[in-house]
């Protein structure tokens, strides 16, 4: 069984529209995260919750709208894509998100491309 | 903010060590970690080093930890092609609060047959 899962893994799409990433953990995590991997495999941060409630939001596009419907879910929301939004989207979960040793566990990415 | 810098690439040929280095600037950081990533694939977590310690090993790995210099290091013993993949230097504060790791540029091992 995956424990991270991410739907689509492919995602192409044209300026300026509206599109959804989702993702699943099945590890009884309490914490989920985004993240962008851009060209250069530069990896950042963008959001992380804990029990569907935000705790990280970096300085991210307001276009940028992570849902969080339950504790094992995280999606995210991109309004109006633009080219520069074309990158590797990560999701990621740790167990309590706390400050110290927490391993996160990563999907195997959605590759977003905006033409 | 905090800062993880590592080289971009690295080449080595098979049954070498391969070094992998790494500089961080955030003296607070408590957790230091190393991640794979192999083609088309998420990251994996390899090690991880607390800041009190100067080294781990774990079979082919070993980590070496110079908190004085803030310098990371992950050597691979006997490199195999397997290991031809993405490798990230992180790092995690001890704020009290909840965890931002904070990644480096990644460094991509090419290991030659």
């Amino acid at each position: 069984d995956t424990a991270v899962s991410q739907t689509p893994k492919y995602l192409v799409t044209q300026m300026g529209n509206d599109k959804s990433i989702k993702c699943e953990q099945n590890l009884g995590h309490d914490t989920m995260y985004w993240y962008k991997q851009d060209s250069k495999k530069f990896l950042k941060i963008m959001f992380s919750y804990n029990n569907k409630e935000l705790i990280i939001n970096e300085t991210v596009p307001n276009r940028f709208s992570p849902k969080s419907p339950d504790k094992a879910h995280l999606n995210l929301h991109i309004n109006s894509l633009e080219l520069g939004d074309s990158a590797v989207y990560f999701c990621a979960s740790s167990q309590g998100g706390l400050a110290g040793k927490e391993t996160q566990y990563f999907g195997p990415g959605t590759r977003l491309l905006v033409l | 903010g905090e800062d993880v810098e590592q080289s971009l690439f690295l080449s080595v040929r098979e049954g070498d060590s391969s070094v992998i280095n790494c500089t961080y600037t955030d003296s607070s950081s408590t957790y230091l970690y190393w991640y794979k990533q192999e083609p088309g694939a998420g990251l994996q977590l390899l090690t991880y080093i607390f800041s009190n310690m100067d080294m781990k090993q774990d079979q082919r790995l070993t980590v070496l930890l110079n908190k004085k210099d803030k310098h990371l290091s992950l050597r691979i013993a006997d490199t195999q092609t397997g290991d031809s993949a993405i490798y990230f230097c992180a790092e995690s504060p001890n704020s009290g609060g909840y965890q931002k790791v904070t990644f480096g540029t990644g460094t991509k091992l090419q290991v030659i047959p």
